[in-house]
């Protein structure tokens, strides 16, 4: 069975950083497209970023670019989010998802919170 | 990037109704579409992908349908584990795109 947990939210200062991780179970995970959607409080979801199996493409949203990195390591089956420069509008549930076009199993969520 | 828009935002219906669910795209997604449900606190569980296929496990009262610019979400009789929020998404073009939501509830 396809398992994802994410972990490393929290609350942070604007201009801040944080890195989430999800570590994935059940499946071949170096065979996998993964991605990152976050859905602030109360709202609807965006869809933020994108990861090759390999880690060799990587697709993000505008709002995020230059901003946010996704990688993975295929070795820990671990994905990951490095989130830099953090805005108030970052708020949000972040969920780890399978898939690079459509999200086929998804974590259960860590909660960004950016705010003084 | 292309628009999402979902009609209605609620839809109030009753345990043994047909329930549809509108998805219009600001430009062809030919049928590159998914489904999603979502209950408060839990994460979106994919229903539907390439606008009428099934994902596993999901019951058949769910279909999907529709190709280019329009689509639609039934429900061919509303079961209570039913009420939740839907959405649709695209996955023809970079960003990724969803619809803001039908909330399913009650009458």
């Amino acid at each position: 069975e396809v398992h994802l947990v994410e972990s490393g939210g929290g609350l942070v200062q604007p201009g801040g950083s944080l890195r989430l991780s999800c570590a994935a179970f059940g499946f071949t995970f170096s065979n996998s497209w993964m991605s990152w959607v976050r859905q602030a409080p109360g709202k609807g979801l965006e869809w933020v970023a994108s990861i090759k199996q390999d880690g060799s493409d990587k697709y993000y949203v505008d709002s995020v670019k230059g901003r946010f990195t996704i990688s993975k390591d295929n070795a820990k089956n671990s994905l990951y989010l490095q989130m830099n420069s953090l805005r108030a509008e970052d708020t949000a549930f972040y969920y780890c998802a399978r898939g690079g076009s459509y999200f086929g199993s998804w974590g259960q969520g860590t909660l960004v919170t950016v705010s003084s | 990037d292309i628009q999402m828009t979902q009609s209605p935002s609620t839809l109030s219906a009753s345990v043994g109704d047909r329930v549809t669910i509108t998805c219009r795209a600001s430009q062809s997604i030919s049928s590159w579409l998914a489904w999603y449900q979502q209950k408060p606190g839990k994460a979106p569980k994919l229903l539907v992908y390439k606008a009428s296929s099934l994902e596993s496990g999901v019951p058949s009262r769910f279909s999907g349908s529709g190709s280019g610019t329009e689509f639609t979400l039934t429900i061919s009789s509303l079961q209570p584990d039913d009420f939740a929020t839907y959405y649709c998404q695209q996955y023809i073009d970079f960003p990724w795109t969803f619809g803001q939501g039908t909330k399913v509830e009650i009458k």
